[in-house]
């Protein structure tokens, strides 16, 4: 089955650590993403890459980092300079770089640091 | 001013009512537009895309207007199962990929 997969889908991490969100797909999708939400608000932007070995930065980038070494992974790192990072994180990917399509998501990481 | 704004609600709409609701955009260049739903706790679902020409799915149906930058959608004979918070997403490049949501409206469906 097509899809996007995150893992984990609970996290619990104490204070200071860093900690790295999974999210693969294999729909051959281009463009990949990564939002924080957190509770009764929007989505927010953290990185998004549109293809292999290039990201950029989205609105709240700050504490985070991202790779994309290969089409199908784009890992995600909460570092400890992330002031606030207890979230719910989601991955999407979507089309291709010429073309507009709707995003697709995956089930979410609800990343709790105490 | 925000790219893609919403009315947060709630819309409390009774059961079997019509709603509508908004999204408005700041880049008149914006391509693509889209509806998805959220329920508590889970990821977005795709609800339906929006096209020039206005699009009907079921009970649903969604509108764009360029001129005034906005979408709409409408749900008519509204269900329990309708209760959500929908979010617009609009993509503002001409080409390639950053889909950039609104913050939702949400709507509860009341017997």
């Amino acid at each position: 089955d097509g899809g996007i997969t995150q893992s984990p889908k609970y996290l619990f991490r104490k204070e200071g650590q860093n900690v790295t969100l999974s999210c693969e797909q294999n729909l051959n999708h281009d463009a990949m993403y990564w939002y924080r939400q957190d509770p009764g608000q929007g989505l927010r932007l953290i990185y998004y890459s549109q293809i292999v070995n290039d990201f950029q930065k989205g609105d709240i980038a700050e504490g985070y980092s991202v790779s994309r070494e290969k089409k199908e992974s784009f890992p995600l790192t909460v570092t400890s300079a992330q002031k606030n990072p207890t979230a719910f994180y989601l991955c999407a990917s979507s089309g291709t770089v010429l073309m507009n399509t709707e995003a697709f998501f995956g089930q979410g990481t609800r990343l709790t640091v105490v | 001013r925000k790219e893609v704004e919403q009315d947060p609600g709630p819309f409390n709409v009774p059961e079997g009512a019509t709603v509508a609701f908004n999204c408005t955009y700041s880049n008149s260049a914006s391509q693509s537009f889209f509806w998805y739903r959220q329920d508590c706790r889970k990821e977005p679902k795709l609800l339906m895309s929006v096209y020039s020409s206005g699009n009907e799915d079921g009970r649903f149906t969604a509108q764009l207007n360029r001129a005034s930058q906005y979408i709409s959608l409408l749900i008519r004979d509204s269900k329990l199962s309708d209760s959500a918070t929908y979010l617009c997403v609009v993509n503002p490049k001409a080409a390639g990929n950053k889909l950039t949501f609104g913050g939702g409206t949400r709507v509860l469906v009341k017997p």
